[in-house]
């Protein structure tokens, strides 16, 4: 059974760092990672989506990586903004079934300090 | 650009009643999926439709039942709801099964009183 794991569960930082946000899973054998944002009480903006076979995605000042073997992926935000303060999710899609059904960490939230 | 689109945003009902939600998925897209997040938790995936027929099964009570529609809209029922039903409902849509980006909506807050 997937699990989905992230660390840390929340991160403060000052404006303009760079940071990354982990995301660890148990079973290597899936179809893709998707990495979403998520304001209070909003619904999940899909930020990037990184394909089994690829190794990273870029959108903008974010970068995620993913390395299967060892069941890990990373999001890495440069140059953070206040505007990033959110809760940011990871959710491993696939195993045995391609299906589309998400399984998704707990979340990382992040508050970026003026 | 068309997004997904849930009513009703808010929901309150009391113990044992029903509740109806509904989703339209982005135009063109045959795939939707049910989400549930309880407060402070993570979604947790319900049940999901391809093309006018049931994908996969989650977590889902029996009490709780879904279908989509020959347009593609899915709703959820939910029947003899309990206080611990309440939660933000998401519903995602994708183009196809697997790989796909799914792109949820708002969603639905119910609150069972």
């Amino acid at each position: 059974k997937q699990e989905v794991t992230q660390i840390p569960a929340a991160l403060s930082v000052p404006e303009g760092e760079n940071l990354v946000l982990n995301c660890s899973f148990t079973d290597s054998a899936i179809y893709n990672l998707q990495w979403f944002r998520q304001d209070p009480g909003k619904g999940l903006t899909s930020l990037l989506l990184i394909q089994s076979s690829q190794r990273e995605q870029t959108s903008g000042r974010l970068n995620a990586s993913l390395d299967k073997s060892s069941g890990r992926s990373t999001l890495y935000i440069a140059a953070s903004q206040p505007g990033d303060s959110a809760t940011y999710l990871c959710a491993a899609e696939g195993g045995s079934s391609n299906t589309g059904k998400l399984i998704f960490g707990q979340g990382t939230t992040l508050q970026v300090k003026p | 650009a068309a997004g997904v689109i849930q009513s009703p945003r808010h929901l309150i009902k009391e113990k044992r009643e029903t509740a109806t939600l509904k989703c339209y998925p982005i135009p063109r897209h045959d795939t939707v999926y049910w989400y549930q997040q309880g407060p402070g938790q993570d979604p947790q995936f319900l049940i999901s439709f391809y093309e006018k027929m049931q994908s996969d099964k989650g977590s889902i009570p029996d009490r709780f039942s879904a279908q989509q529609f020959s347009d593609y809209h899915s709703e959820l029922n939910m029947s003899s709801l309990e206080l611990g039903d309440s939660a933000l409902y998401f519903c995602a849509s994708s183009l196809g099964r697997g790989n796909s980006p799914l792109h949820f909506g708002n969603g639905t807050r119910l609150t069972v009183t």
